[in-house]
């Protein structure tokens, strides 16, 4: 069966420095998304990207933040100058698209960032 | 406001007893989408069911069905004859189809321990 995958599992990094989250979305999906989830908190939801541009993002995806898919098959989250509240756990997602509006989003199993 | 509201932080269970995870929402739109997922321990995001606002029945999939109460606003996710591997985390999550809204709204989670 079709997976998300993400890399790395678990980043650490110092304050001030760049990082690089990876993602793969399933093959055949139009639209990708980046969640994070603060440990012991909810989801909260980052961006969405379709047609090599953000469809839609939240307040949370300031400057700081962006996305690119530099080739066909990865989706990346960049976040230039990371910050000890950028510590948690990242969700990429992906859907496809559905006549019915419908859809379910196919997460991958995360990426950990702890920013020290 | 809080769009997605999970008013049990934890509960117990008995394995093979029934379980109800509360969720009520709040929306004006008239068409949405109800999702539930499950993240176990090691971190990943499952997704478990779907309801459509317009969806005469309640979705059932497998030993999950939701009890979606409209007028009530709420999605209730009941899993049936409770395994030990449903310990876990549970997220009622919420779309609304407007103005090419693809993100979720998740609410704080249950989480749920299955004891034998």
């Amino acid at each position: 069966e079709p997976e998300v995958t993400q890399t790395p599992s678990h980043q650490v990094t110092q304050m001030g420095q760049e990082v690089i989250l990876r993602c793969v979305p399933i093959s055949n999906h139009l639209y990708f998304y980046w969640y994070r989830q603060i440990l012991g908190q909810k989801v909260e939801f980052l961006v969405s990207f379709y047609n090599n541009e953000i469809s839609e993002k939240s307040e949370i995806f300031d400057d700081q933040f962006s996305v690119e898919r530099p080739d066909g098959s990865n989706f990346t989250l960049k976040i230039r100058s990371t910050k000890l509240e950028d510590s948690a756990m990242y969700f990429c997602a992906s859907s496809e698209v559905k006549q019915r509006t419908y859809y379910e989003q196919y997460f991958g199993p995360g990426t950990r960032l702890t920013v020290t | 406001a809080q769009k997605i509201t999970q008013t049990q932080p934890g509960m117990f269970v008995q394995e093979k007893e029934a379980v109800t995870l509360d969720c009520t929402y709040d929306t004006s739109d008239p068409s949405y989408g109800l999702f539930w997922y499950k993240q176990p321990s090691s971190g990943e995001m499952i997704f478990l069911i779907y309801q459509g606002s317009y969806d005469q029945q309640n979705a059932t999939e497998g030993r999950y069905s939701l009890n979606f109460q409209k007028a009530r606003k709420s999605a209730n996710l009941v899993i049936s004859a409770s395994q030990l591997g449903d310990s876990a985390m549970y997220f009622c999550a919420m779309r609304e189809f407007t103005d090419s809204n693809y993100q979720l709204i998740w609410g704080a989670g249950t989480k749920l321990i299955i004891k034998p």
